[in-house]
């Protein structure tokens, strides 16, 4: 079936360095991936998505890879900040693209 | 743009009551909406896809005589968990898109169930 993994430890980095999380999929090559960001008793929030032709997006400080080889994105916030503190979900369309599957995420914490 | 409340934020019954949960998109008009339920650490998991004016799909395991989905109109669907208890208890979230697939779709802010 298809997986998303994420790293469900926490991720702590000091304020200004960057950030990478990952996300690691099997069983399945998605025509593209979805990163949001959740704080604690809110509901996500879309922040990028890449599709599989596109090796790299960027958006301001956030740059997210896609390696179809791998079956690997990377996420990665640079000059981080404590407001970047929040559960970072990947997330990938099933066959079909009327369902999305989502990883359980992997919990940032910039401290200052 | 593109957002998508949730009513209410936080509700607390007693077991063997309904609670009914709201989910709008404010501004656009959404042709699918999917609840999901999430579990603390872990991911959201699919609860049903509904399309409006249609019956809703329901993911494998999801009693749909429990959690009854209602999408009358283009910017409305309610989810309503029948006679509740304490394991369905959960942090219960909507989403909206505005077309079939889930290419963009805008997820409500949740709603806190939790079931005496």
């Amino acid at each position: 079936s298809q997986k998303i993994e994420q790293n469900s430890e926490a991720l702590n980095i000091q304020e200004g360095k960057t950030a990478t999380l990952t996300c690691n999929y099997t069983n399945y090559s998605p025509a593209y991936l979805q990163w949001y960001r959740q704080d604690p008793g809110r509901g996500p929030v879309f922040l990028l998505l890449i599709r599989e032709n596109e090796k790299e997006k960027r958006k301001e400080r956030l740059k997210v890879t896609f390696d179809t080889t791998l079956k690997q994105s990377l996420f990665h916030i640079t000059a981080s900040q404590p407001a970047d503190s929040a559960t970072y979900l990947c997330a990938f369309p099933n066959t079909g693209g009327f369902k999305t599957i989502f990883g359980a995420g992997t919990r940032l914490f910039v401290k200052a | 743009g593109a957002v998508v409340s949730q009513h209410p934020s936080r509700v607390i019954c007693k077991s063997g009551t309904s609670v009914k949960i709201e989910c709008r998109s404010l501004d656009f008009q959404a042709t699918t909406m999917f609840w999901y339920r999430q579990f603390p650490k872990k991911s959201l998991m699919l609860m049903a896809t509904s399309n409006e004016g249609s019956k809703a799909t329901y993911e494998q395991g999801v009693e749909k005589d429990k959690f009854l989905i209602n999408h009358a109109s283009l910017t409305l669907s309610t989810l309503t968990v029948t006679s509740a208890h304490p394991e369905d208890s959960s942090f219960y979230i909507c989403s909206a898109s505005p077309a079939p697939n889930t290419d963009t779709q805008y997820f409500g802010p949740g709603t806190r169930l939790t079931v005496l």
